[in-house]
Formats: C-alpha cells, sequence, structure tokens
C-alpha cells in the first residue's frame, strides 16, 4: 500500500497569503496518478487538481499542483476567504487500492 | 448534469446490518465503474470498495474482510453496498463517488452528499 503524508497538518494564513501543501508518498508515484481535493465542513470532498498538475472544470487558476515521484505540492496563490477548508491529495497508481492522504486544514489566521 | 444521492445510513446497533444506496443520473451509468469512500468522523478519507460498471469485478480495502458486499443494478442506475458485523470502527459518513479515469487508474469526479452511518449499543 502506498502511503501519503501530507504536512503541515494545519496551516494558518491570512486572506491574500500563499499557501504551500505537501503530499510525500511512501513509494513513487506516476505524476499521471496524483490528485488533489478539497472539503469544507459538512460537504463532499470537491476535486481540484488530477495528473498532479491538471486543474479540474472550473477551479480557479489560483490552484496548481505540481511534482513527480515522491513529492507533490499544492499551491494556492492567494487565499480567499472560500479556500479556507481541508485538503486531501489521493493516489491512483496503485489501484484498487487507492490511497488519500491524511489531509492538511487551511485555517484563517 | 451528474447527481449522486446516497441514502440508507442510520443508527445501527454493533454486530448489525445495513444497506446502503446511490442512485445516479446525469451519465450512462452501466458504463462506468462506481466507489464507496468513507469517512470517520474528523478523520480523513478512506476507499472502501468499487465495482466496475458490468458488475462481474468488485474491489474492497483490506479491512472489509468479506463483511461488506458491493452491487449495482444498471436499470435503477443505482449502486448498493450491503454492510453486516457491523463495528464501532465502521461509523462513518459514506459516500458514493463516481471514477474518472480508467479501469486501473482513476480518481473521482463528482460525489454524493454522503449518507451516516452510526454503530452504537
Amino acid at each position: 500500500e502506498i502511503v501519503l503524508t501530507q504536512s503541515p497538518g494545519t496551516l494558518s494564513l491570512s486572506p491574500g497569503e500563499r499557501a504551500t501543501l505537501s503530499c510525500r508518498a511512501s513509494q513513487s508515484v506516476s505524476s499521471t496518478y496524483l490528485a488533489w481535493y478539497q472539503q469544507k465542513p459538512g460537504q463532499a470532498p470537491r476535486l481540484l487538481i488530477y495528473g498532479a498538475s491538471s486543474r479540474a472544470t472550473g477551479v480557479p487558476d489560483r490552484f496548481s499542483g505540481i511534482g513527480s515521484g515522491t513529492d507533490f505540492t499544492l499551491i494556492i496563490s492567494r487565499l480567499e476567504p472560500e479556500d479556507f477548508a481541508f485538503y486531501y491529495c489521493q493516489q491512483y497508481e496503485s489501484t484498487p487500492n487507492l490511497t488519500f492522504g491524511g489531509g492538511t486544514k487551511v485555517e484563517i489566521k | 448534469e451528474v447527481q449522486l444521492l446516497e441514502s440508507g445510513g442510520g443508527l445501527v446497533q454493533p454486530g448489525g446490518s445495513l444497506r446502503l444506496s446511490c442512485a445516479a443520473s446525469g451519465f450512462t451509468f452501466s458504463l462506468s465503474s462506481m466507489t464507496w469512500v468513507r469517512q470517520a468522523p474528523g478523520k480523513g478519507l478512506e476507499w472502501v470498495s468499487t465495482l466496475t460498471g458490468s458488475g462481474r469485478s468488485p474491489y474492497y480495502a483490506d479491512f472489509v474482510k468479506g463483511r461488506f458486499t458491493i452491487s449495482r443494478d444498471n436499470s435503477k442506475n443505482t449502486v448498493y453496498l450491503q454492510i453486516n458485523s457491523l463495528r464501532a470502527e465502521d461509523t462513518a459518513v459514506y459516500y458514493c463517488a463516481k471514477p474518472r479515469g480508467t479501469d486501473l487508474h482513476y480518481y473521482f469526479d463528482y460525489w454524493g452528499q454522503g449518507t451516516l452511518v452510526t454503530v452504537s449499543s
């Protein structure tokens, strides 16, 4: 099983600041097979990024994904009030046993 | 517009059973695998099970250990998750999700709103 470790657990930032979220895999993941989701309290996850760097339909361009191998990053260039939420990475290299990271909470400082 | 609507959750005693349903619309259901993902209170996301569009190939997470059964009725555009021998650690919101990608490599572009399963005496 590929274990995904997200850091930090909580990121405290102000609106307008840049957020950098990390997702580290226990073994190499093809860059094609890494996704990021946003989840707000009481809501279902929302797909943000797939293929490590491709934005899903309707996702603002302030969200970007980079990375390869075992290290992946989600960047939010300028935080908007609606961006304060939980973020999860997911690998789909080793399906059907796909796995999610433990999540990063982006909170208002 | 793709819609996924789960139902069937509730409060159940340890050792009990539930059948969750997910009604889908807005896409060609029989051509799409479907997946269940769960989230325990205050915890992260956990893949549970995936079933191919034909219904012939189910896949399960290791923790299922024969207690869960995924099935589908393509005439009703519905996927099910039968959960038996429920344990306290099965308490979670159960989401159905529509995979996108290939049969071997997929992420999830649509999610239902979830149904809460609470296991408690």
